[in-house]
């Protein structure tokens, strides 16, 4: 059982180039989300989604896109990178956003853009 | 939309003392409360959750948290902290009727144990 899985771990990208991080549940979790995570800001939601096709923001989505095509996967883009962008990424998945269960985090996608 | 607020951002604790991290939050309705710990370099982990019943919860590695409703408090304790307790702690609220926008998360307390 692997849980949540993140892709790449580490990742270093040029302002204004663009880039997916890999996101993949083997928990049959409808819930999916991004966080990212910056220092002295806890964790911030950037998209969600209930469930396959069916997607949302959350508080800090711009410069952000998602697409839920399977129960499984939810990658994140980064459409042009910038260096507030700069950051660790989560992804987290549940069957019910955490209001009935616990929610499971991947192990991080440490992101810089130079 | 639900907040919280963690009141110490550092703390620094020798070994065997006593530890108690505060949590508040804000919602007008009921909530479901955890506590994640992220020991450096790695991704968060469930310490405890409160959803119902017993205020009192305990959790993993000797952690318990007690949830005072009328103070909107979701304290973190430990009678006899270890050195392999430095972690980032992380107290977060969603309702309990269903939040969809997730979890919300305090900012976090970076607590270190000297030995």
């Amino acid at each position: 059982n692997a849980g949540v899985t993140q892709t790449p771990k580490f990742q270093v990208l040029k302002t204004g180039q663009s880039m997916t991080l890999q996101c993949a549940q083997d928990m049959n979790h409808e819930y999916m989300s991004w966080y990212r995570q910056d220092p002295g800001m806890g964790l911030r939601l950037i998209h969600y989604s209930v469930g396959a096709g069916i997607t949302d923001q959350g508080e800090v989505p711009n410069g952000y896109n998602v697409s839920r095509s399977t129960t499984e996967d939810f990658p994140l883009r980064l459409l042009s990178a910038a260096p507030s962008q700069t950051s660790v990424y989560f992804c987290a998945s549940s069957y019910s956003g955490g209001f009935l269960d616990t929610i499971y985090f991947g192990e991080g996608s440490w992101l810089t853009v130079v | 939309a639900q907040s919280v607020s963690q009141h110490n951002h550092h703390v620094i604790l020798s070994e065997a003392a006593s530890l108690e991290l505060g949590c508040n939050y804000s919602y007008g309705g009921t909530v479901n409360l955890f506590w994640y710990v992220q020991y450096p370099g790695q991704h968060l982990q469930l310490l405890l959750k409160y959803f119902s019943g017993d205020p009192l919860v305990k959790g993993i590695k000797g952690f318990e948290a007690e949830f005072i409703k009328s103070k909107f408090s979701f304290n973190l304790r430990k009678p006899s902290v270890q050195w392999s307790d430095t972690a980032e702690y992380f107290c977060a609220v969603i309702p309990s009727g269903g939040g969809a926008d997730g979890l919300t998360f305090g900012k976090g307390t970076h607590l270190i144990i000297q030995p």
